[in-house]
Protein backbone atom coordinates (compact mmCIF):
# COMPACT_ATOMS: atom_id res chain seq x y z
CA UNK A 1 0.00 0.00 0.00
CA UNK A 2 1.81 3.09 -1.41
CA UNK A 3 1.11 6.81 1.52
CA UNK A 4 -1.21 8.96 0.04
CA UNK A 5 0.30 12.20 -1.61
CA UNK A 6 0.57 15.77 0.41
CA UNK A 7 2.43 18.63 -0.45
CA UNK A 8 5.78 18.70 1.41
CA UNK A 9 4.81 22.06 2.19
CA UNK A 10 2.26 25.18 2.68
CA UNK A 11 2.62 28.38 3.99
CA UNK A 12 0.12 31.50 4.69
CA UNK A 13 0.34 34.69 6.13
CA UNK A 14 -2.09 34.93 9.43
CA UNK A 15 -5.53 35.42 8.76
CA UNK A 16 -5.38 33.90 5.73
CA UNK A 17 -7.02 30.11 4.63
CA UNK A 18 -4.58 27.26 3.47
CA UNK A 19 -5.91 24.13 1.99
CA UNK A 20 -3.93 20.81 1.90
CA UNK A 21 -4.58 18.36 -0.68
CA UNK A 22 -4.32 14.24 -0.25
CA UNK A 23 -4.41 12.17 -3.09
CA UNK A 24 -4.85 8.38 -3.31
CA UNK A 25 -6.84 5.91 -5.63
CA UNK A 26 -9.97 4.62 -5.56
CA UNK A 27 -9.06 1.79 -3.51
CA UNK A 28 -8.95 4.05 -0.94
CA UNK A 29 -9.33 7.80 -0.48
CA UNK A 30 -12.16 7.38 -3.35
CA UNK A 31 -13.75 4.71 -1.89
CA UNK A 32 -14.54 5.51 1.19
CA UNK A 33 -15.98 7.91 3.20
CA UNK A 34 -13.28 7.42 5.57
CA UNK A 35 -10.51 10.05 5.85
CA UNK A 36 -9.11 11.78 9.13
CA UNK A 37 -6.88 14.50 9.36
CA UNK A 38 -3.69 14.73 11.80
CA UNK A 39 -1.84 17.95 13.83
CA UNK A 40 1.58 17.09 14.78
CA UNK A 41 3.78 19.47 16.98
CA UNK A 42 7.23 19.12 16.96
CA UNK A 43 7.90 16.18 19.83
CA UNK A 44 4.24 15.85 20.51
CA UNK A 45 1.86 12.52 19.46
CA UNK A 46 -0.58 13.70 16.32
CA UNK A 47 -3.77 15.16 16.93
CA UNK A 48 -7.55 14.05 15.04
CA UNK A 49 -8.67 17.00 13.77
CA UNK A 50 -10.80 15.55 11.15
CA UNK A 51 -12.68 12.27 10.87
CA UNK A 52 -15.12 10.58 8.39
CA UNK A 53 -14.00 13.26 5.74
CA UNK A 54 -15.64 16.32 7.16
CA UNK A 55 -16.31 15.69 11.11
CA UNK A 56 -14.61 17.46 13.45
CA UNK A 57 -14.09 15.64 17.17
CA UNK A 58 -15.31 17.71 20.28
CA UNK A 59 -13.19 20.52 21.14
CA UNK A 60 -11.81 20.76 17.53
CA UNK A 61 -11.95 24.07 16.05
CA UNK A 62 -14.04 25.20 13.40
CA UNK A 63 -11.37 26.60 11.44
CA UNK A 64 -10.79 23.21 10.41
CA UNK A 65 -13.13 21.89 7.63
CA UNK A 66 -12.40 18.61 5.40
CA UNK A 67 -14.01 17.80 2.14
CA UNK A 68 -13.16 14.73 -0.61
CA UNK A 69 -13.71 14.98 -4.65
CA UNK A 70 -13.14 11.56 -6.24
CA UNK A 71 -9.56 10.38 -4.94
CA UNK A 72 -8.52 13.76 -3.31
CA UNK A 73 -9.41 14.52 -0.23
CA UNK A 74 -8.84 18.42 1.24
CA UNK A 75 -7.79 19.85 4.80
CA UNK A 76 -8.78 23.64 4.81
CA UNK A 77 -7.83 25.94 7.86
CA UNK A 78 -8.97 29.58 7.78
CA UNK A 79 -8.14 32.25 9.68
CA UNK A 80 -4.36 30.92 10.19
CA UNK A 81 -3.23 31.54 13.70
CA UNK A 82 0.28 30.84 14.72
CA UNK A 83 -0.29 27.96 16.59
CA UNK A 84 -1.50 26.39 13.54
CA UNK A 85 1.99 25.81 12.14
CA UNK A 86 2.49 21.75 12.77
CA UNK A 87 2.89 18.98 10.58
CA UNK A 88 -0.31 17.51 8.74
CA UNK A 89 -1.45 13.91 8.02
CA UNK A 90 -4.03 12.68 6.18
CA UNK A 91 -5.02 8.92 6.73
CA UNK A 92 -7.54 6.52 5.00
CA UNK A 93 -9.06 3.06 5.06
CA UNK A 94 -8.35 0.65 2.24
CA UNK A 95 -10.00 -2.08 0.48
CA UNK A 96 -7.43 -4.35 1.63
CA UNK A 97 -8.93 -3.99 5.33
CA UNK A 98 -5.88 -1.76 6.24
CA UNK A 99 -5.13 1.85 6.98
CA UNK A 100 -2.58 4.40 5.08
CA UNK A 101 -1.43 7.34 5.79
CA UNK A 102 -0.19 11.09 3.41
CA UNK A 103 3.08 11.78 3.00
CA UNK A 104 2.94 14.67 5.88
CA UNK A 105 2.71 18.42 4.98
CA UNK A 106 4.64 20.98 6.58
CA UNK A 107 2.47 24.13 7.55
CA UNK A 108 4.09 27.40 8.13
CA UNK A 109 2.83 30.24 9.05
CA UNK A 110 4.55 33.24 7.75
CA UNK B 1 -11.69 9.93 29.89
CA UNK B 2 -9.36 6.32 28.14
CA UNK B 3 -5.62 6.89 28.41
CA UNK B 4 -2.61 5.05 26.71
CA UNK B 5 0.12 4.66 28.49
CA UNK B 6 2.73 3.10 26.31
CA UNK B 7 6.19 1.50 28.01
CA UNK B 8 9.57 2.85 27.95
CA UNK B 9 12.19 3.49 25.73
CA UNK B 10 14.10 0.33 24.35
CA UNK B 11 17.79 0.19 22.95
CA UNK B 12 18.17 -3.53 20.78
CA UNK B 13 20.68 -5.14 18.64
CA UNK B 14 20.06 -5.63 15.17
CA UNK B 15 18.41 -9.33 14.84
CA UNK B 16 16.57 -8.81 18.03
CA UNK B 17 12.78 -8.29 19.19
CA UNK B 18 11.61 -5.62 21.03
CA UNK B 19 7.82 -5.69 22.76
CA UNK B 20 6.17 -2.37 23.07
CA UNK B 21 3.00 -2.11 25.46
CA UNK B 22 0.13 0.14 25.18
CA UNK B 23 -1.93 0.23 28.79
CA UNK B 24 -5.48 1.89 28.82
CA UNK B 25 -6.31 3.58 32.00
CA UNK B 26 -9.47 4.90 33.14
CA UNK B 27 -11.14 2.97 30.74
CA UNK B 28 -11.21 -0.33 28.58
CA UNK B 29 -9.97 -0.73 24.95
CA UNK B 30 -11.68 -4.18 24.55
CA UNK B 31 -14.37 -2.92 22.30
CA UNK B 32 -11.96 -0.72 19.97
CA UNK B 33 -9.50 -1.17 17.22
CA UNK B 34 -5.67 -0.72 18.90
CA UNK B 35 -3.55 0.67 16.07
CA UNK B 36 -0.22 0.78 15.98
CA UNK B 37 1.72 3.57 14.14
CA UNK B 38 5.39 4.18 13.32
CA UNK B 39 7.56 7.62 12.79
CA UNK B 40 11.43 7.30 12.41
CA UNK B 41 13.31 10.03 13.01
CA UNK B 42 12.46 13.22 10.89
CA UNK B 43 9.71 10.82 8.81
CA UNK B 44 6.18 10.73 8.30
CA UNK B 45 3.64 8.77 10.08
CA UNK B 46 3.69 4.65 9.44
CA UNK B 47 0.74 2.13 9.80
CA UNK B 48 1.86 -0.90 11.13
CA UNK B 49 -1.42 -3.21 11.91
CA UNK B 50 -4.18 -3.46 14.48
CA UNK B 51 -5.69 -5.19 16.70
CA UNK B 52 -9.29 -6.11 18.00
CA UNK B 53 -8.91 -6.98 21.53
CA UNK B 54 -12.39 -8.91 22.13
CA UNK B 55 -11.88 -10.42 19.26
CA UNK B 56 -8.25 -10.92 19.60
CA UNK B 57 -8.16 -10.80 15.76
CA UNK B 58 -4.93 -8.33 13.95
CA UNK B 59 -4.12 -7.04 10.85
CA UNK B 60 -0.94 -6.17 9.52
CA UNK B 61 0.29 -3.77 6.87
CA UNK B 62 2.13 -6.09 3.98
CA UNK B 63 5.41 -4.31 4.83
CA UNK B 64 5.23 -5.88 8.29
CA UNK B 65 3.49 -9.24 7.32
CA UNK B 66 6.19 -12.48 9.29
CA UNK B 67 7.51 -9.63 11.31
CA UNK B 68 5.13 -8.06 13.79
CA UNK B 69 2.79 -9.49 15.86
CA UNK B 70 0.07 -7.28 18.15
CA UNK B 71 -2.02 -9.42 21.05
CA UNK B 72 -4.13 -7.90 24.13
CA UNK B 73 -4.87 -9.09 27.27
CA UNK B 74 -8.42 -8.08 28.09
CA UNK B 75 -7.48 -8.65 32.22
CA UNK B 76 -5.16 -6.09 32.15
CA UNK B 77 -6.45 -3.49 29.17
CA UNK B 78 -3.47 -4.03 27.19
CA UNK B 79 -2.26 -4.00 24.04
CA UNK B 80 1.05 -5.35 23.10
CA UNK B 81 3.06 -4.95 19.79
CA UNK B 82 6.28 -7.00 18.82
CA UNK B 83 9.05 -6.37 16.26
CA UNK B 84 11.41 -9.06 15.27
CA UNK B 85 14.60 -9.27 13.16
CA UNK B 86 14.67 -5.72 13.80
CA UNK B 87 17.39 -3.56 11.66
CA UNK B 88 18.35 -0.11 11.98
CA UNK B 89 15.77 1.29 10.09
CA UNK B 90 13.09 0.15 12.35
CA UNK B 91 14.64 2.88 14.89
CA UNK B 92 11.63 5.02 15.16
CA UNK B 93 9.11 6.43 17.68
CA UNK B 94 6.13 3.73 18.23
CA UNK B 95 2.99 4.91 18.79
CA UNK B 96 -0.53 2.75 19.54
CA UNK B 97 -4.21 4.56 19.44
CA UNK B 98 -7.26 3.67 19.83
CA UNK B 99 -9.63 3.68 16.45
CA UNK B 100 -12.75 5.64 17.73
CA UNK B 101 -15.05 3.82 14.49
CA UNK B 102 -12.89 1.77 12.99
CA UNK B 103 -12.67 4.34 9.94
CA UNK B 104 -8.76 5.14 10.57
CA UNK B 105 -10.11 7.62 13.05
CA UNK B 106 -7.09 7.64 15.28
CA UNK B 107 -8.65 9.78 18.90
CA UNK B 108 -6.25 8.68 21.56
CA UNK B 109 -2.88 8.09 21.45
CA UNK B 110 -0.35 7.16 23.50
CA UNK B 111 2.77 9.32 24.62
CA UNK B 112 5.35 7.19 22.12
CA UNK B 113 7.50 4.55 22.78
CA UNK B 114 11.23 5.49 20.87
CA UNK B 115 12.77 2.07 19.88
CA UNK B 116 16.51 2.39 18.80
CA UNK B 117 18.16 -0.20 16.84
CA UNK B 118 22.43 -0.48 17.02
CA UNK B 119 24.64 -2.68 17.38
Amino acid sequence: QSALTQPASVSGSPGQSITISCTGTSSDVGGYYYVSWYQQHPGKAPKLMIYDVSNRPSGISNRFSGSKSGNTASLTISGLQAEDEADYYCSSYTSSNTDVFGTGTKVTVL
Amino acid sequence: QVQLVQSGAEVRKPGSSVKVSCKASGGTVSNYVITWVRQAPGQGLEWMGEIIPILGTANYAQKFQGRVTSTADESTSTAYMELSNLRSDDTAMYYCARDMSNTAAFDIWGQGTMVTVSS
